[in-house]
C-alpha cells in the first residue's frame, strides 16, 4: 500500500524568506503523481503544484518549487519570498497513474512571521 | 458558480436526524469524491464515483450512504450518525483519463453531530 509521510507538524517562517517543507513516499509503483496541496484557514483545499513522476525536471509555479527525488522517494515543497498569505496547513498528496485514489499525508502547518 | 461548491457549508444535527451534503462540480469532470477530514487525521477518502459508477467504498459504515445521481452532482445522505463523525466532509472532482489527474476541491461542509 503507499503511504505518504510528512513528519514535521509545524514549520515557522520570516516573511520574504525561504521555507521548504518536507515529504517521503512509498510505493511500488513506476507511473504515478504528487502534489501539494495549501489549505488555508477558510479550510478550502488549493492545489499549489503537480510533479508527474516520468518527469525529471522539478516542477515550478511562480513561488513555489519541487525537489523530487523519485529514487530516495522524496518530494519537497519550497516557498520562496514567503507571504502573509502563505500561512497555511500544507499537505502531500500521491496519486498512481491507475488509481484515482489520492494518499494524503498528515500535513503540516506553516505560519508566517511578518 | 464555477469549481466545486458544497452545500451546507455548516450542518448541526442529532443522532436521529437525517440529513443530506450536496456536491456539485462545474468543471466538467467525470469522477467525484468524498473525504473526510478530523481534527488531527489525514484526509480519509470514504467514496469515488467515477462515470456516474461507484468505484471505491473504503469501508465507510452504511450510516453514510453517497448518490450519484450524474457526473456533476453528488451527495452523502447521512443517518443515525455518533458524535465520532462531526467533522469537515470534502468533496472534490477530477478528469479522469487526462494528463494532470489533479482533484479539485469545494470548500467543505462542516458537520457537528450532538
Amino acid at each position: 500500500a503507499q503511504t505518504v509521510t510528512q513528519s514535521q507538524p509545524e514549520m515557522s517562517v520570516q516573511e520574504a524568506e525561504t521555507v521548504t517543507l518536507s515529504c517521503t513516499y512509498d510505493t511500488s509503483e513506476s507511473d504515478y503523481y504528487l502534489f501539494w496541496y495549501k489549505q488555508p484557514p477558510s479550510r478550502q483545499m488549493i492545489l499549489v503544484i503537480r510533479q508527474e513522476a516520468y518527469k525529471q525536471q522539478n516542477a515550478t509555479e511562480n513561488r513555489f518549487s519541487v525537489n523530487f527525488q523519485k529514487a530516495a522517494k522524496s518530494f519537497s515543497l519550497k516557498i520562496s519570498d514567503s507571504q502573509l498569505g502563505d500561512a497555511a496547513m500544507y499537505f502531500c498528496a500521491y496519486r498512481s497513474r491507475a488509481n484515482s485514489k489520492l494518499t494524503f499525508g498528515k500535513g503540516i502547518t506553516l505560519s508566517v512571521r511578518p | 458558480e464555477t469549481g466545486v461548491t458544497q452545500t451546507p457549508r455548516h450542518l448541526v444535527m442529532g443522532m436521529t436526524n437525517k440529513k443530506s451534503l450536496k456536491c456539485e462540480q462545474h468543471l466538467g469532470h467525470n469522477a467525484m469524491y468524498w473525504y473526510k477530514q478530523s481534527a488531527k487525521k489525514p484526509l480519509e477518502l470514504m467514496f469515488v464515483y467515477n462515470f456516474k459508477e461507484q468505484t471505491e467504498n473504503n469501508s465507510v459504515p452504511s450510516r453514510f450512504s453517497p448518490e450519484c445521481p450524474n457526473s456533476s452532482h453528488l451527495f452523502l445522505h447521512l443517518h443515525t450518525l455518533q458524535p465520532e463523525d462531526s467533522a469537515l466532509y470534502l468533496c472534490a472532482s477530477s478528469q479522469e483519463g487526462s494528463q494532470t489527474y489533479e482533484q479539485y476541491f469545494g470548500p467543505g461542509t462542516r458537520l457537528t453531530v450532538t
